[in-house]
């Protein structure tokens, strides 16, 4: 089967870093999506990564290792704006699992 | 315009009516998905489709039926609703699960309710 964990709800502070992790188990594994969501609203893509390493993308960086089955999202310079809910997703032979999802509360 | 549009935005029924949820993607991306998202579940995959005419099950797919006859659209339908079906559905679609190409496009999603 496919399992995929994430943190439930994590807080961080305004201008700081924080790190979302991403475990995964799955067969056939393609890649590993990121995607930012805010209530009321649909799902909107961040990243998807296919090979080892550290992508970065402005602010925003994700990380893979498929020999671990792990992945983070690392967000720099946190701004308000920033608070939603973000969701690790992992792509498998003609399918994209989620996991439940990570909620992203920033403080002043 | 082009992009990925679901119908209807909103919609209440009762238990044991059929209800169908269309999805429309203008790209003719070949993959297309069914969620459905309810608090502290998270996107839960209810059918998914590789390319017209081929359509496989999810985690959550019973009281749901999929069809695609044409790439561009993939309608989802709740043969005899009920309560636990009240959700917000979003369909998605993509060109590919490759590298450079496997961005997942969602709709702005259906919202059920099942009376």
């Amino acid at each position: 089967g496919q399992n995929i964990d994430q943190p439930t709800e994590m807080t961080a502070t305004e201008g700081a870093i924080v790190q979302i992790n991403c475990t995964y188990q799955t067969s056939g594994f393609n890649g590993l999506f990121w995607y930012q969501q805010h209530a009321g609203e649909a799902p909107t893509f961040l990243s998807y990564n296919v090979l080892d390493g550290l992508e970065e993308k402005g602010r925003f960086s994700s990380f893979l290792s498929r020999s671990k089955g792990y992945s983070y999202l690392l967000l720099k310079e946190l701004q308000m704006k920033d608070s939603a809910s973000y969701l690790c997703a992992a792509s498998s032979a003609s399918k994209i699992i989620f996991g439940s999802g990570t909620r992203l509360s920033i403080r002043p | 315009d082009a992009g990925i549009t679901q119908s209807p935005r909103y919609k209440i029924t009762e238990t044991g009516r059929q209800v169908t949820l269309m999805c429309h993607q203008t790209w003719s991306h070949s993959y297309m998905f069914w969620y459905r998202q309810d608090l502290g579940h998270g996107l839960r995959l209810i059918y998914y489709s590789a390319a017209a005419d081929i359509t496989d099950k999810g985690e959550v797919p019973d009281g749901y039926v999929v069809s695609r006859s044409k790439t561009e659209n993939f309608p989802l339908t709740l043969e005899s609703a009920t309560r636990s079906q009240t959700s917000v559905y979003f369909c998605a679609s993509s060109e590919s699960l490759l590298a450079g190409t496997g961005e997942l496009f969602f709709g702005e999603g259906s919202r059920l309710t099942v009376l």
